[in-house]
């Protein structure tokens, strides 16, 4: 059973650049959640999908944004990259939203010049 | 607003000891608390989940148990191993279905 696939996995942007990132999760799953890992703040979430609607939005300004598809493969975007937005993104993904066991990705890493 | 905070932050011991790793939360009103462990580059591997209503959970040499009230989980790691040496990370899932996490521990187990 393939694991939570994440593309690309290394990125170089430029500040006033815009990414996607691309999330498939595991065959089955239906719900996909992001977070940013950075040395200075950790892991913070960043939001989550089910069914193609976003469920839960963590503090984030809004030129991070994200979408679902009918297969449950996500994406998220972030436009305008400053340079605080270089970081470890990770993707997981679950059967269901609420709380059962994640299942991460191995990220995609970004960094912006 | 939930804080989690893991002690230590790092901690060296040699192969074959027993270890607890600890995990405490600022509020209560949580739905689970996970553990995982993530390897340098690499994503994070779920370990251990405890729904708010348990109080432990086991898997082979690992045991996680979870004081709601006290606000407190910790991470019982038995006989380890040089392949144990990684960051393990608590997360709480708080009112808000949000997931809250912990900055971790830098686990590194001397052969």
């Amino acid at each position: 059973k393939a694991g939570v696939t994440q593309t690309p996995r290394y990125l170089i942007k430029t500040r006033g650049q815009q990414v996607t990132l691309s999330c498939s999760p595991i065959s089955g799953h239906r719900s996909v959640s992001w977070y940013q890992q950075t040395p200075g703040q950790g892991l913070q979430f960043l939001f989550e999908y089910f069914s193609e609607t976003q469920r839960n939005k963590g503090n984030f300004p809004g030129r991070f944004s994200g979408r679902q598809f009918s297969n449950s493969r996500s994406e998220m975007n972030v436009s305008t990259l400053e340079l605080g937005d270089s970081a470890l993104y990770l993707c997981a993904s679950s059967l269901d939203p609420g709380g059962g066991e994640l299942f991460f990705g191995e990220g995609s890493r970004l960094t912006v010049l | 607003k939930q804080e989690v905070t893991q002690i230590p932050a790092a901690l060296s011991v040699p192969e074959g000891e027993n270890l607890v790793l600890n995990c405490s939360f600022t509020d209560s009103a949580i739905y689970n608390l996970q553990w995982f462990r993530q390897d340098p580059g690499k994503g994070l591997t779920s370990l251990l989940l405890i729904q708010s209503s348990q109080r432990e959970q086991t898997s082979g040499r690992l045991n996680a148990s979870l004081d709601k009230s006290s606000g407190r989980s910790t991470l019982y790691i038995a006989a380890s191993q040089p392949g144990d040496s990684a960051t393990y990370l608590c997360a709480v899932l708080d009112s808000n279905y949000q997931l809250i996490w912990g900055a971790g521990t830098k686990l590194i187990i001397k052969p």
